[in-house]
């Protein structure tokens, strides 16, 4: 089983910073997933294929990576943001889902 | 547009079964893998396992084998995921949700349902 290793686990950021969220495999993976979930609703697909913005996702985030490190950057920081972001791996089951990155605001 | 209606949240005594429904529309119901997804409360998410639709083919994440069964049913469109002697460990939120892919990218869950909450308790 891949085991996908997030961090921070928490990061409280003000409107403007930039903020990064890190996805480390524990074997390498071909693309990394991110989703975005906020309290009492279901998870939403953020990011596909390691760096597409999933559709309605403000150009303010990014992903990038390869082989057993990624990452989600959002460039400045906005309110709506605040959220958890979980990433996940497609490359071989059981699909695995890191334990999430809660993004507060400061 | 796609939607994925999960059926109402459910309590259950311990040792009961219980069977969830997810009711696909505004896509063809057989051209996607329905997957079954867990939260505790608080907690992360699990893959349970997926369903391929048109040829009833199913996948489990090892850690779920004979705990939770998926079925499809074609004429309805509805995909279910029944749970097996439920423990408090069962008690969570499970989301159905599509892997989509469409011609040219695989975009992952991009559509998933509401989300039923399984409450174990005597």
């Amino acid at each position: 089983e891949i085991v996908l290793t997030q961090s921070p686990t928490t990061i409280a950021a003000s409107p403007g910073e930039k903020v990064t969220i890190t996805c480390r495999a524990s074997s390498s993976v071909s693309y990394m997933y991110w989703y975005q979930q906020k309290s009492g609703a279901s998870p939403k697909l953020w990011i596909y294929d390691t760096s597409k913005l999933a559709s309605g996702v403000p150009n303010r985030f990014s992903g990038s990576g390869s082989g057993t490190s990624y990452s989600l950057t959002i460039n400045t920081m906005e309110t709506e943001d605040a959220a958890t972001y979980y990433c996940q791996q497609w490359s071989s089951t059981p699909y695995t889902f890191g334990a999430g990155t809660k993004l507060e605001l400061k | 547009e796609v939607k994925l209606q999960q059926s109402g949240d459910e309590l259950v005594r311990p040792g009961a079964s219980v069977k969830i429904s997810c009711k696909a529309s505004g896509y063809t119901f057989t051209s996607y893998s329905m997957h079954w997804v867990k939260q505790r409360p608080g907690q992360g998410l699990e893959w349970i396992g997926a369903i391929i639709p048109i040829i009833d083919t199913t996948e489990y994440n090892q850690k779920f084998k004979g705990k939770a069964t998926l079925t499809a049913d074609k004429s309805s469109n509805t995909a279910n995921m029944e749970l097996s002697r439920l423990t408090s460990e069962d008690s969570a939120v499970y989301y159905c949700a599509i892997y989509y892919y469409d011609g040219t990218y695989y975009y992952g869950f991009a559509y998933w349902g509401q989300g039923t909450l399984v409450t174990v308790s005597s």
